[in-house]
Protein backbone atom coordinates (compact mmCIF):
# COMPACT_ATOMS: atom_id res chain seq x y z
CA UNK A 1 0.00 0.00 0.00
CA UNK A 2 1.24 3.93 0.23
CA UNK A 3 1.89 3.39 3.87
CA UNK A 4 4.80 5.08 5.79
CA UNK A 5 6.47 3.12 8.39
CA UNK A 6 8.26 5.19 11.10
CA UNK A 7 10.53 3.63 13.73
CA UNK A 8 10.92 3.56 16.65
CA UNK A 9 7.60 4.97 18.46
CA UNK A 10 9.22 5.98 21.56
CA UNK A 11 12.99 7.09 21.97
CA UNK A 12 14.50 8.26 25.19
CA UNK A 13 18.00 10.26 25.08
CA UNK A 14 20.25 12.25 27.39
CA UNK A 15 20.34 15.44 26.72
CA UNK A 16 23.48 16.60 24.62
CA UNK A 17 23.19 12.93 22.47
CA UNK A 18 22.13 12.35 19.35
CA UNK A 19 18.72 10.75 18.18
CA UNK A 20 17.29 8.95 14.63
CA UNK A 21 14.13 8.41 13.64
CA UNK A 22 13.97 6.13 10.91
CA UNK A 23 11.11 6.43 8.01
CA UNK A 24 10.23 3.64 5.11
CA UNK A 25 7.71 3.57 2.31
CA UNK A 26 6.29 1.67 -0.59
CA UNK A 27 5.01 4.58 -3.57
CA UNK A 28 8.17 4.44 -5.96
CA UNK A 29 6.88 7.56 -7.71
CA UNK A 30 7.72 9.57 -3.77
CA UNK A 31 9.76 12.12 -4.75
CA UNK A 32 8.86 14.71 -1.38
CA UNK A 33 10.17 13.27 2.03
CA UNK A 34 9.06 16.02 4.88
CA UNK A 35 9.31 16.00 8.88
CA UNK A 36 6.78 17.58 11.24
CA UNK A 37 7.51 18.41 15.09
CA UNK A 38 4.76 18.46 17.02
CA UNK A 39 4.56 19.70 20.23
CA UNK A 40 1.53 19.65 22.60
CA UNK A 41 -1.78 21.08 22.14
CA UNK A 42 -0.29 22.37 18.52
CA UNK A 43 -0.21 21.42 14.96
CA UNK A 44 2.37 19.98 12.91
CA UNK A 45 5.53 22.40 12.45
CA UNK A 46 7.66 21.43 9.17
CA UNK A 47 11.37 21.32 10.50
CA UNK A 48 12.84 19.84 7.34
CA UNK A 49 12.07 18.11 4.51
CA UNK A 50 14.21 16.06 1.61
CA UNK A 51 13.47 16.09 -2.55
CA UNK A 52 14.80 12.62 -4.64
CA UNK A 53 17.15 14.30 -6.20
CA UNK A 54 19.23 15.18 -3.06
CA UNK A 55 20.72 12.27 -0.96
CA UNK A 56 21.35 14.67 2.28
CA UNK A 57 20.15 17.85 4.12
CA UNK A 58 21.55 19.77 6.82
CA UNK A 59 19.65 22.22 9.19
CA UNK A 60 21.97 23.41 11.86
CA UNK A 61 21.50 20.04 14.52
CA UNK A 62 19.13 18.98 12.16
CA UNK A 63 19.95 16.16 9.15
CA UNK A 64 17.53 14.30 7.01
CA UNK A 65 19.40 11.40 4.57
CA UNK A 66 17.27 9.49 2.04
CA UNK A 67 18.09 6.24 0.10
CA UNK A 68 15.75 6.49 -3.01
CA UNK A 69 16.67 2.13 -4.08
CA UNK A 70 15.51 1.25 -0.18
CA UNK A 71 13.02 3.51 -0.05
CA UNK A 72 13.50 4.75 3.71
CA UNK A 73 14.78 8.01 5.30
CA UNK A 74 16.40 9.18 8.48
CA UNK A 75 15.85 12.14 10.79
CA UNK A 76 18.91 13.06 12.81
CA UNK A 77 19.04 15.63 15.65
CA UNK A 78 22.80 15.84 17.02
CA UNK A 79 23.16 17.53 20.37
CA UNK A 80 20.00 17.16 21.52
CA UNK A 81 18.37 19.89 24.46
CA UNK A 82 14.88 19.48 26.51
CA UNK A 83 13.02 21.26 24.47
CA UNK A 84 13.66 18.98 21.24
CA UNK A 85 10.87 16.67 23.28
CA UNK A 86 8.52 16.48 20.77
CA UNK A 87 6.30 14.01 18.65
CA UNK A 88 8.02 13.83 15.09
CA UNK A 89 6.36 12.54 11.71
CA UNK A 90 7.56 11.73 8.95
CA UNK A 91 5.56 12.21 5.75
CA UNK A 92 5.71 11.36 2.07
CA UNK A 93 4.46 13.38 -1.06
CA UNK A 94 3.08 17.02 -2.07
CA UNK A 95 -0.48 15.73 -2.91
CA UNK A 96 -2.28 13.11 -1.12
CA UNK A 97 0.49 13.66 1.93
CA UNK A 98 0.63 10.14 3.92
CA UNK A 99 2.24 10.49 7.28
CA UNK A 100 4.22 8.16 9.80
CA UNK A 101 2.60 7.56 13.00
CA UNK A 102 4.77 8.53 14.64
CA UNK A 103 7.91 9.18 17.31
CA UNK A 104 7.57 10.41 20.81
CA UNK A 105 11.43 11.99 21.64
CA UNK A 106 12.01 12.77 25.19
CA UNK A 107 15.34 14.36 25.86
CA UNK A 108 16.36 13.98 29.61
CA UNK A 109 18.51 17.07 30.83
CA UNK B 1 2.12 36.89 9.30
CA UNK B 2 -0.76 35.63 10.96
CA UNK B 3 -1.17 31.46 11.02
CA UNK B 4 -3.74 29.38 10.15
CA UNK B 5 -6.84 29.47 12.16
CA UNK B 6 -9.13 27.18 13.48
CA UNK B 7 -12.38 27.29 15.83
CA UNK B 8 -13.60 25.75 18.09
CA UNK B 9 -10.54 24.48 20.15
CA UNK B 10 -12.46 22.05 21.67
CA UNK B 11 -16.12 20.69 21.15
CA UNK B 12 -17.89 17.55 23.20
CA UNK B 13 -21.13 16.28 21.90
CA UNK B 14 -22.97 12.98 21.79
CA UNK B 15 -23.32 10.53 19.05
CA UNK B 16 -25.19 11.35 16.45
CA UNK B 17 -25.34 14.91 16.62
CA UNK B 18 -24.13 17.24 14.70
CA UNK B 19 -20.77 19.48 14.17
CA UNK B 20 -19.21 22.15 11.96
CA UNK B 21 -15.24 23.24 12.56
CA UNK B 22 -13.68 26.33 10.38
CA UNK B 23 -10.82 27.46 9.02
CA UNK B 24 -9.00 30.60 7.95
CA UNK B 25 -6.05 29.91 6.00
CA UNK B 26 -2.98 32.08 5.85
CA UNK B 27 -3.55 34.83 3.34
CA UNK B 28 -3.17 33.90 0.05
CA UNK B 29 -2.48 30.66 -0.13
CA UNK B 30 -4.49 28.74 -2.45
CA UNK B 31 -4.11 25.41 -1.08
CA UNK B 32 -6.25 23.99 2.06
CA UNK B 33 -6.43 20.84 3.45
CA UNK B 34 -8.37 19.02 6.05
CA UNK B 35 -6.41 16.37 8.38
CA UNK B 36 -8.12 14.24 11.10
CA UNK B 37 -5.64 12.90 14.02
CA UNK B 38 -6.46 10.30 16.28
CA UNK B 39 -4.85 10.23 18.99
CA UNK B 40 -1.25 8.04 19.12
CA UNK B 41 -1.65 8.38 15.65
CA UNK B 42 -0.49 10.61 12.58
CA UNK B 43 -2.43 12.99 10.58
CA UNK B 44 -4.83 11.25 7.75
CA UNK B 45 -5.47 13.78 5.05
CA UNK B 46 -9.47 13.77 4.81
CA UNK B 47 -9.74 16.71 1.71
CA UNK B 48 -7.36 19.07 -0.26
CA UNK B 49 -8.45 22.13 -1.76
CA UNK B 50 -6.97 24.29 -4.63
CA UNK B 51 -8.71 27.18 -4.08
CA UNK B 52 -12.62 26.51 -4.23
CA UNK B 53 -12.12 23.35 -6.24
CA UNK B 54 -11.65 19.96 -4.40
CA UNK B 55 -8.48 17.95 -5.66
CA UNK B 56 -8.67 14.78 -3.60
CA UNK B 57 -11.25 13.38 -1.24
CA UNK B 58 -10.68 10.02 -1.19
CA UNK B 59 -9.98 9.03 2.13
CA UNK B 60 -13.29 11.58 3.29
CA UNK B 61 -16.35 9.56 4.21
CA UNK B 62 -18.16 10.88 2.27
CA UNK B 63 -21.71 9.21 4.01
CA UNK B 64 -21.15 11.67 7.47
CA UNK B 65 -18.26 14.30 6.44
CA UNK B 66 -18.94 17.39 3.99
CA UNK B 67 -16.34 20.19 3.61
CA UNK B 68 -16.74 23.37 1.55
CA UNK B 69 -14.46 26.65 0.39
CA UNK B 70 -16.72 28.62 -1.29
CA UNK B 71 -14.97 31.36 -2.04
CA UNK B 72 -11.38 30.14 -2.05
CA UNK B 73 -10.56 31.66 1.58
CA UNK B 74 -11.91 29.98 4.78
CA UNK B 75 -13.71 26.21 4.86
CA UNK B 76 -15.87 24.43 6.97
CA UNK B 77 -15.42 20.71 8.09
CA UNK B 78 -19.07 19.15 9.48
CA UNK B 79 -19.96 15.66 10.43
CA UNK B 80 -23.59 14.66 10.50
CA UNK B 81 -23.75 12.36 12.34
CA UNK B 82 -21.21 11.96 14.29
CA UNK B 83 -19.59 8.71 15.20
CA UNK B 84 -17.19 7.61 18.59
CA UNK B 85 -14.87 6.56 16.37
CA UNK B 86 -14.73 10.35 15.08
CA UNK B 87 -12.78 11.50 18.38
CA UNK B 88 -10.27 13.25 16.96
CA UNK B 89 -8.52 16.50 16.85
CA UNK B 90 -8.86 18.04 13.01
CA UNK B 91 -6.52 19.65 11.42
CA UNK B 92 -6.59 22.50 9.30
CA UNK B 93 -3.28 23.37 7.23
CA UNK B 94 -2.91 25.48 4.17
CA UNK B 95 0.07 26.20 1.39
CA UNK B 96 0.90 28.59 -1.53
CA UNK B 97 1.37 24.91 -3.14
CA UNK B 98 2.02 24.43 -6.28
CA UNK B 99 4.25 27.04 -6.12
CA UNK B 100 5.96 26.24 -2.48
CA UNK B 101 5.79 22.93 -0.69
CA UNK B 102 5.48 24.10 3.24
CA UNK B 103 2.00 23.25 4.81
CA UNK B 104 1.33 25.14 8.04
CA UNK B 105 -0.73 23.72 10.13
CA UNK B 106 -3.42 25.40 12.69
CA UNK B 107 -3.97 24.50 16.23
CA UNK B 108 -6.61 21.89 15.63
CA UNK B 109 -9.90 21.24 16.77
CA UNK B 110 -10.14 18.49 19.51
CA UNK B 111 -13.53 16.67 19.09
CA UNK B 112 -14.65 14.21 21.72
CA UNK B 113 -17.48 12.47 20.70
CA UNK B 114 -19.68 10.89 23.72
Amino acid sequence: GENVEQHPSTLSVQEGDSAVIKCTYSDSASNYFPWYKQELGKGPQLIIDIRSNVGEKKDQRIAVTLNKTAKHFSLHITETQPEDSAVYFCARGLFKTIFGAGTRLFVKA
Amino acid sequence: EAGVAQSPRYKIIEKRQSVAFWCNPISGHATLYWYQQILGQGPKLLIQFQNNGVVDDSQLPKDRFSAERLKGVDSTLKIQPAKLEDSAVYLCASSSFPNTDTQYFGPGTRLTVL
